[in-house]
């Protein structure tokens, strides 16, 4: 059982590129979540998905769009990558919101130069 | 503005020792407060977690401990391993909204 799996684990990017980050459950789960953790800020919700097609905006949304066709899959995409953008990407699912653990993927290591 | 409180940033104990790391809470609504580790180069799992109608849980060696009146809760770690070394998070959430996460405790358990 694979759990959340993500899609690459490293990438270095110029400014201005263009990315898509996969993630990928396989346990069923209707919410998704992306997060990008940066030392000493913690994990920072950036979109998260309630179910497949749907869509909504965490606490640092700006440079980052994402997409949810089929339940199973939750892109986030960088338009035009900036060095703010570099951090460690997390996506997490679980099977609704409140009292429900959120299962995360072992991250993407981003750099923008 | 942040919600959830952690503190402190980094920790380092001796093996054997009680390493305890806090947390305090600004919305009263909050009614789920879970714990993830997190170990170098992985995300953060669920540890344990707290609803606030009781004042403790245990789990192995791992308690939480709330105190609703203070809006504070900390977790305890006894007889700390080598192996517990990774980085902390509590947590906070209110029905299905998403989960407030503090800013994370460095633990560090010397051999």
């Amino acid at each position: 059982n694979a759990g959340v799996t993500q899609t690459p684990k490293f990438r270095v990017l110029k400014t201005g590129q263009s990315m898509t980050l996969l993630c990928a459950q396989d346990m069923n789960h209707e919410y998704m979540y992306w997060y990008r953790q940066d030392p000493g800020m913690g994990l920072r919700l950036i979109h998260y998905s309630v179910g497949e097609g749907t869509t909504a905006k965490g606490e640092v949304p700006d440079g980052y769009n994402v997409s949810r066709l089929k339940k199973q899959n939750f892109l986030l995409g960088l338009e035009s990558a900036a060095p703010s953008q570099t951090s460690v990407y997390f996506c997490a699912s679980s099977h609704a919101g409140n009292g429900q653990p959120q299962h995360f993927g072992d991250g993407t290591r981003l750099s923008i130069l | 503005q942040q919600q959830v409180k952690q503190s402190p940033q980094s920790l380092i104990v001796q093996k054997g020792g009680i390493p305890i790391i806090n947390c305090a809470y600004e919305n009263t609504a909050f009614d789920y407060f879970p714990w993830y580790q997190q170990f170098p180069g992985k995300g953060p799992a669920l540890l344990i977690a707290i609803r606030p109608d009781v004042s403790e849980k245990k789990e192995g060696r791992f308690t939480i401990s709330f105190n609703k009146s203070a809006k504070q809760f900390s977790l305890h770690i006894m007889d700390s391993q080598p192996g517990d070394s990774a980085t902390y998070f509590c947590a906070a959430s209110k029905g299905d909204d998403k989960i407030i996460f503090g800013k994370g405790t460095r633990l560090h358990i010397l051999p």
